[in-house]
């Protein structure tokens, strides 16, 4: 099965900085992986999904995310921060018929 | 708004009381999950409904739990015997095929004291 390990738990970067937040993955063939977000007291939202297409994957709001086989990861960025990205941002891979999703890394945006 | 729908939002129980939540997932969604998520932890897988059929449950789902989705559209969950520990967010997917695209609703709190 799929698992996903989030690296860091809490991320704080300033307004207009770069924003990276980390995925690892483990699995014996090839993954489907995703970004999800979680605003307060909202549904969680996708931001983008690998399904073993292209390596560098394009989300909402400005994400992305590549795929790194050679280092089993699935990092996502975004060139510059916005107040609205504040949020909690989670790792997710497909094992069977459901997602298993990591820990989670809480956004704090700086002004 | 035609999102997903939990309801309650809030619950708040005393220890060994039953609750019932209930999840309106998107018109014509075959597909219904449920998950739970505790303080600093990821959603956790509890279940999937497709259409009304119960295709999987997780080793979390103890016999307290039990969810139906009659007619295949909303589902509910219910909780036998709540214990301090079942204190989490309750939360409900659906989509219209498959993983590749999920849709959450808000979620119910529940609160067991």
């Amino acid at each position: 099965a799929q698992s996903v390990t989030q690296l860091d738990s809490h991320v704080s970067v300033s307004e207009g900085t770069p924003v990276l937040l980390r995925c690892n993955y483990s699995s014996s063939y090839s993954p489907s992986l995703f970004w999800y977000v979680q605003h307060p007291n909202k549904g969680l939202q996708l931001l983008l999904k690998y399904t073993s297409a292209a390596t560098l994957v394009k989300g909402i709001n400005g994400f992305e995310a590549e795929f790194k086989k050679s280092e089993t990861s699935f990092h996502l960025t975004k060139p510059s921060a916005h107040m609205s990205d504040a949020a909690e941002y989670f790792c997710a891979g497909r094992g069977n018929e459901k997602l298993t999703f990591g820990t989670g890394t809480r956004l704090t945006i700086i002004p | 708004d035609t999102g997903v729908s939990q309801n309650p939002r809030h619950k708040i129980t005393k220890r060994g009381q039953n609750v019932t939540f209930r999840c309106d997932p998107i018109s014509e969604h075959n597909r219904l999950y449920w998950y739970r998520q505790t303080l600093g932890q990821g959603p956790e897988f509890l279940t999937y409904f497709q259409n009304e059929a119960q295709l999987e449950k997780s080793r979390l789902l103890s016999d307290r739990f039990s969810a139906e989705r009659p007619k295949g559209s909303f589902s509910t969950l219910e909780i036998q015997r709540t214990e301090q520990g079942d204190s989490a967010m309750y939360l409900c997917a659906s989509s219209s095929g498959g993983l590749e695209k999920l849709f959450f609703g808000s979620g119910t709190q529940l609160s067991v004291l």
